[in-house]
């Protein structure tokens, strides 16, 4: 199946700090998802960017998928970033609709 | 409701006994989708409804584990004969269409088999 590594696994960041989160997939796609993973647990979507790049206040996203990869921006970290961020990507010819998820990345943002 | 919510929030279970936990998603989401994630690691898929029908149920990682949603909005995910591998938190989403952009997760329900 399709293999998605990211990295860093951990991030430590003073506030006010950029960072960039990188994903790294096996094999063509048609699907890719940013999430944030709260402390409570809590899965939020963040983008949906299968290719291009798209913003949302802080947080940016840009997805290379002819070379395999996509990257997170998070500028101006704060403490309620932290928590895991994780990229999931269905590949393309997949049937239905199952995310294949990275190990993610644990980010602990300090003030 | 507002959102995807799910019970119990916590559940410890002893050893062979069985488990149903309970998915309710946002109202008139068509997709619904069961994930398990283990402690440190990324959430798994184990199966997907559309509507009432259920897809995709590849990564039911057994035969104990059964998963309905018998009039195409209320889930349950059920385990029978509970071992201690199972202990994970198991992770509902719903989605408006038959497209797996813009999941909305639950909190998830954490199960520790003892």
């Amino acid at each position: 199946g399709i293999q998605v590594e990211q990295s860093p696994p951990d991030l430590i960041l003073q506030e006010g700090a950029n960072s960039t989160l990188r994903c790294n997939f096996s094999d063509s796609v048609n699907n890719l998802q940013w999430f944030h993973q709260n402390p409570w647990g809590q899965l939020i979507n963040l983008f949906y960017i299968p290719s291009g790049t798209k913003q949302n206040g802080r947080l940016s996203a840009t997805t290379v998928a002819t070379e395999r990869y996509s990257l997170l921006y998070i500028s101006s970290s704060q403490t309620t970033d932290s928590g895991v961020y994780f990229c999931a990507v269905t590949p393309r010819g997949t049937s239905g609709s199952r995310l294949t998820f990275g190990e993610g990345t644990q980010l602990t943002v300090n003030p | 409701g507002a959102g995807v919510s799910q019970s119990p929030r916590y559940k410890v279970a002893k050893r062979g006994q069985d488990v149903a936990l309970r998915c309710d998603p946002i109202s008139g989401h068509v997709s619904l989708f069961w994930y398990q994630q283990a402690l440190g690691q990324g959430p798994e898929f184990l199966t997907y409804f559309q509507n009432e029908a259920q897809l995709d149920k590849s990564g039911l990682p057994s035969d104990r584990f059964f998963a309905e949603r018998p009039e195409g909005s209320v889930s349950t995910l059920k385990i029978q004969r509970t071992q201690q591998e199972d202990s994970a938190v198991y992770l509902c989403a719903s989605s408006l269409v038959d497209r797996n952009y813009g999941y909305t997760f639950g909190s998830g329900t954490r199960l520790t088999v003892v």
